[in-house]
């Protein structure tokens, strides 16, 4: 049982340069989410997906998109990255059929040069 | 809104002794509260549920209502203790997003 997987692992833009990372779950959960992680921020809910055909900003969506391909994939993508977005970028995924918990991929690191 | 504040964001502490992660909460409602942990090159993960009452590696928090805490406590801090802490809210029932707060990064000093 894979849970959340998110690729890349690791990638290096160039400003202005776009980009999808990709995230895919095998738990069957109807929510997903994006966050980002940076030192002293903590994690900050980009965007959020409660079920397939759905998805809402959370706290800092600008400069991205998202797509929710269906109930397993959700994307995150960057149109023309900036150095303010180097950053660790975790999917995550929940349902209240698992208590609510949220079962985060091992995260993605992203450096904007 | 909800809202998660934690206010430390680095607790050393020696080894052995007792161990309290503050965690404070807003929210009009019924919410669940959470404990994450983040250790050294691994991925987030769940430490424990204020409705499951359990205590997980020597850790326990209650939920206190009235002043709108989930701090998080063990009485005799481990080196392996070490890593990072997120306090994390929800609204009870349904398909709710989840709020994180800023984390607190716990260091035993062996």
């Amino acid at each position: 049982n894979a849970g959340v997987t998110q690729t890349p692992k690791f990638q290096v833009l160039k400003t202005g340069q776009s980009m999808t990372l990709q995230c895919a779950q095998d738990m069957n959960h109807n929510s997903m989410y994006w966050y980002r992680q940076d030192p002293g921020m903590g994690l900050r809910l980009i965007y959020y997906s409660a079920s397939e055909g759905t998805t809402d900003k959370g706290e800092v969506p600008n400069g991205y998109n998202v797509s929710r391909l269906n109930k397993r994939e959700f994307s995150l993508r960057l149109e023309s990255a900036a150095p303010s977005q180097t950053s660790v970028y975790f999917c995550a995924s929940s349902d209240p059929v698992s208590g609510n918990t949220i079962y985060f991929g091992e995260g993605s690191w992203l450096t904007v040069v | 809104a909800q809202r998660v504040t934690q206010p430390e964001k680095l607790l050393s502490v020696f080894k052995g002794a007792p161990v309290e992660l503050k965690c404070n909460y807003s929210y009009s409602g019924s919410p669940e509260l959470f404990w994450y942990v983040q250790y050294s090159r691994q991925r987030l993960q769940l430490l424990l549920r204020h409705i499951s009452r359990e205590s997980i590696k020597g850790f326990t928090a209650d939920l206190n209502k009235g002043e709108t805490s989930f701090h998080l406590k063990k009485p005799f801090a481990q080196e392996e203790d070490s890593a990072m802490y997120y306090c994390a809210l929800t609204k009870s029932g349904g398909y709710q997003k989840v709020t994180f707060g800023t984390g607190t990064k716990l260091q035993v000093i062996p």
